[in-house]
């Protein structure tokens, strides 16, 4: 079983919509994170979790929140989709900062039209 | 703020190769490197990372980059290369001062050539 899930997988939805993003982890990670991927952009950081009190805007926060319901689990709100937030977004989880890896999830593709 | 520059959105080498993928990096603190490969469709899997333990890090599937402090790069290098290193390949720093999360170049796609 993968350590770390994403739901749905892929999202077609219509601008104006609120959608979420789920991601759940096994892993017993405190800190989880949630990436946008842009073809030529690399991956950008959205927000970023220590642990379920402590949520941190990243570089690209605007048109975005987030909820960490537990430990295990971080979601991703679109509030009102517009159709530049079509991406692939990826969440990923670490134990602790630094040299500590970061364990990715499969990715959502979101369209936004 | 911390900045990473891949240089070369797409590399081509023909199998058997030596594979080069640089990267160089922006950081004011000793950086913590990291460098993932993405398959098609999939998400994103670490390569290797500089951990200060050494400067020749070596990674899987026969991958290994060199930490080059006075360069600030950490170009990623494989002698051979394999059909099935097809992929997109990205170098990351990870946050400092107190911020966290990574910082990512925008990616080198390696194509391999029979």
């Amino acid at each position: 079983d993968a350590d770390v899930t994403q739901t749905p997988r892929n999202r077609i939805t219509k601008t104006g919509k609120r959608i979420m993003l789920e991601c759940s982890q096994t892993k017993g990670h405190d800190r989880m994170y949630w990436y946008r991927q842009d073809p030529g952009l690399g991956l950008r950081l959205i927000y970023y979790s220590f642990d379920v009190k402590d949520i941190n805007k990243g570089e690209i926060s605007d048109g975005y929140s987030v909820s960490r319901q537990a430990q295990a689990k971080f979601s991703l709100s679109l509030e009102s989709a517009i159709p530049n937030q079509t991406a692939l977004y990826f969440c990923a989880t670490a134990r602790d900062r630094g040299t500590d890896t970061q364990y990715f999830g499969p990715g959502t593709r979101l369209t936004v039209l | 703020a911390q900045s990473v520059t891949q240089l070369g959105s797409h590399v081509s080498v023909s199998e058997g190769a030596l594979v080069l993928l640089r990267c160089n990096y922006s950081s004011s603190v000793p950086p913590y490197l990291f460098w993932y490969v993405q398959y098609p469709n999939q998400g994103l899997q670490l390569l290797l990372k500089y951990t200060s333990a050494a400067t020749l890090v070596k990674g899987i599937n026969g991958f290994e980059a060199e930490f080059k402090k006075s360069e600030t790069s950490f170009h990623l290098t494989k002698p051979s290369a394999h059909m099935s290193d097809a992929a997109e390949y990205f170098c990351a720093v990870r946050g400092g001062g107190g911020a966290d999360g990574l910082t990512f170049g925008k990616g080198t796609h390696l194509i391999i050539q029979p």
